[in-house]
């Protein structure tokens, strides 16, 4: 089955910088990767997905990367903000298994201003 | 329009009792689905629906835990003879259609806590 693993697991910037977090998934069959932002107290909130026929994805400061042949997929957010601190999580779905997700473990960002 | 919602936003039960947690979709989306999240974890798949239909209850963890969605909207988790173990967020999600590539929205959670 899918198994997906993110690092790392804490990362923190000063603000304006760039964050980069990183996971690897398993089956090779998976064809869409979704990354997710969660503050304290609430659900996930999906910021941004990619879509396995295309390599880069980019909405304002947040972008997605995708790299099928070796597997990973990468979360890039530019110019840091303080309310960006959350936990990130990053998630794919197990080929023709009705599109449940299995998740990553999650990065924990912290902005300082 | 109105996200998922999940009722209650916290539950505290005592060891042995019997909890159901209440999820509603966001309208017109088939699909829905069933996590348990453990702190500092990311979510678990426990099961989902396309319509009413259970499409994959592999992720229950055992049959102490149930689902239902009787008319195809909203759902109930059952948990019976609860455990210290099963204290987690469970999470609801919903989306358009029952298939990898779609976008799932997540409601805010219920916090089960058990004694």
């Amino acid at each position: 089955g899918e198994n997906v693993e993110q690092h790392p697991s804490t990362l923190s910037v000063q603000e304006g910088d760039s964050a980069v977090i990183k996971c690897t998934y398993s089956d090779s069959a998976s064809n869409y990767f979704p990354w997710y932002k969660q503050e304290l107290g609430k659900g996930p909130q999906l910021i941004i997905d990619i879509r396995s026929n295309v390599g880069e994805k980019k909405d304002q400061r947040i972008a997605v990367t995708l790299n099928k042949t070796a597997k990973h997929f990468s979360l890039h957010i530019t110019e840091t903000q303080p309310e960006d601190s959350a936990v990130y999580f990053c998630a794919a779905p197990p080929y023709n298994q009705g599109g449940k997700l299995i998740f990553g473990q999650g990065t924990e960002l912290s902005v300082k201003p | 329009g109105a996200g998922v919602s999940q009722t209650p936003s916290n539950k505290v039960t005592e060891k042995g009792k019997y909890v159901e947690l209440r999820c509603d979709p966001i309208s017109g989306h088939t699909a829905l689905y069933w996590y348990r999240q453990s702190l500092g974890q990311g979510p678990e798949f426990l099961i989902y629906f396309q319509g009413t239909g259970a499409a994959d209850d592999s992720g229950l963890p055992n049959d102490r835990f149930f689902a239902v969605r009787p008319e195809g909207s909203v759902s109930t988790l059952k948990i019976q003879r609860t455990e210290r173990g099963d204290s987690a967020v469970y999470l609801c999600a919903s989306s358009q259609r029952l298939a990898g590539g779609n976008e799932q929205f997540f409601g805010p959670g219920t916090r089960l806590t058990v004694l």
